[in-house]
Order: structure tokens, then C-alpha cells, then sequence
């Protein structure tokens, strides 16, 4: 069946603008969370949905980031006023249960000139 | 928090195997996970070990010991198509607000030579 898809794949955007990026998770499956890599780094966890309890926000690492799931399917995560650190691919990965496999999808390469 | 560790790199012959070690500390183990992510693609999932011991799962496996914080990944009959990045993860219980997350090492990147 179809894996967890992303999209944009890329996407070059000036600092200070805002940015969309989008989740699309294997279906039926209930938990999702968003990643972030920047180069050189290990995978950082960002923000976690489980059907419809609070999400964890834990992770975001300042308030210009929020994500949002709708309908416990489809996920966006925006960042807002971007700054060039915030350069990286950022990965989405769906479980079918929360304490299950997780499985990621391609990423979006955001870049912040 | 926790706190992973893994070599940055390591190269092994076309054929050959190899051993790829990953530390850990953490508070409230609730598993290790191994995921291969080659140059500009998504990590895909290798293994999963909750309990000691060694799963294996073709040229793969992988081995834990809970007491030591200390897991490997071993490949065998080595493919130059496993050149990869080879990710440890660990969950954690206690971790976030009850979620699952996983928290990654740096990764080992893996060059296969003929």
C-alpha cells in the first residue's frame, strides 16, 4: 500500500516568510509525528498526534512553530517569521499505534535564504 | 534526556561483515530501533529489540543488552548497496507529555568498498 507521503519535497523560502509543510500518513494509522534533520545532526523530535488526544508539543523548538491534524488524518506543520537556521529536512513518520513501528516519509528540504 | 551514541563512520569490504555499535542512557527504556537511510531518502525501519538478545532478520541483526545501554547492528555479506547511514533510536516512557517519540543518534555512515 501507499507509505506516508510529504509535500513540498523542496522548498527555498526568504527569512521572515512563512512556510506550509505538509503530512500525509499511511492510513489507518493513528499516531504521527514530525522530525526535523539538519545536516550533521540526528533526527530531533518535533511534535506528536495521537487520534484525538492533546498533541505532544515538546519539541517545537520556539512558538514560530505549530502543527495541526485534521480529521486524525492529514498533518501541516507551519513555521512562521523563518529564519535561515531553521534550514533542514524535515520528516513526518506514521504508526499504526502509538507504540508500534514508525514510518517516514520522503521529507520536505526546506532551505531559508 | 537521553544520551546516543554511535560512530560517525565506518568503511568494510564488498562481501565482508560488519558491526555497528550504538550506547545509550536513558531513563525509561521502552525499546531500540535500527533504521537505514541512504543519501537524500526517508530512513527505513530495520529492527526492533525491546528484550536482550539478538533478532535476526536476514544479513541483518541486531542485539541488545539493557544492563550495558549498548546495542548493535550487524550486517553480513555486505552489498554495496548498504552504503547508508545506519540510525540507532531509543524510546523512551518518559519522554515528552506520554507520547512515543524517538530519540535518534547522529547516525553511523556506512561506505561499502569493493
Amino acid at each position: 500500500g501507499a507509505g506516508v507521503s510529504q509535500s513540498p519535497s523542496n522548498k527555498v523560502t526568504e527569512k521572515g516568510k512563512d512556510v506550509e509543510l505538509r503530512c500525509d500518513p499511511i492510513s489507518g494509522h493513528t499516531a504521527l509525528y514530525w522530525y526535523r534533520q539538519s545536516l550533521g545532526q540526528g533526527l530531533e523530535f518535533l511534535i506528536y498526534f495521537q487520534g484525538n488526544s492533546a498533541p505532544d508539543k515538546s519539541g517545537l523548538p520556539s512558538d514560530r512553530f505549530s502543527a495541526e491534524r485534521t480529521g486524525g488524518s492529514v498533518s501541516t506543520l507551519t513555521i512562521q517569521r523563518t529564519q535561515q537556521e531553521d534550514s533542514a529536512v524535515y520528516l513526518c513518520a506514521s504508526s499504526l499505534l502509538a507504540e508500534e513501528t514508525q514510518y517516514f516519509g520522503p521529507g520536505t528540504r526546506l532551505l531559508v535564504l | 534526556g537521553q544520551n546516543i551514541d554511535q560512530p560517525t563512520e565506518m568503511t568494510a569490504t564488498e562481501g565482508a561483515i560488519v558491526q555497528i555499535n550504538c550506547t545509550y542512557q536513558t531513563s525509561g527504556f521502552n525499546g531500540l530501533f535500527w533504521y537505514q537511510q541512504h543519501a537524500g531518502e526517508a530512513p527505513t525501519f530495520l529492527s526492533y529489540n525491546v528484550l536482550d538478545g539478538l533478532e535476526e532478520k536476514g544479513r541483518f541483526s541486531s542485539f541488545l543488552s539493557r544492563s550495558k545501554g549498548y546495542s548493535y547492528l550487524l550486517l553480513k555479506e555486505l552489498q554495496m548497496k548498504d552504503s547508508a547511514s545506519y540510525l540507532c533510536a531509543v524510546r523512551d516512557r518518559f519522554s515528552g507529555a506520554g507520547s512515543y517519540q524517538l530519540t535518534f543518534g547522529k547516525g553511523t555512515k556506512l561506505s561499502v568498498i569493493p
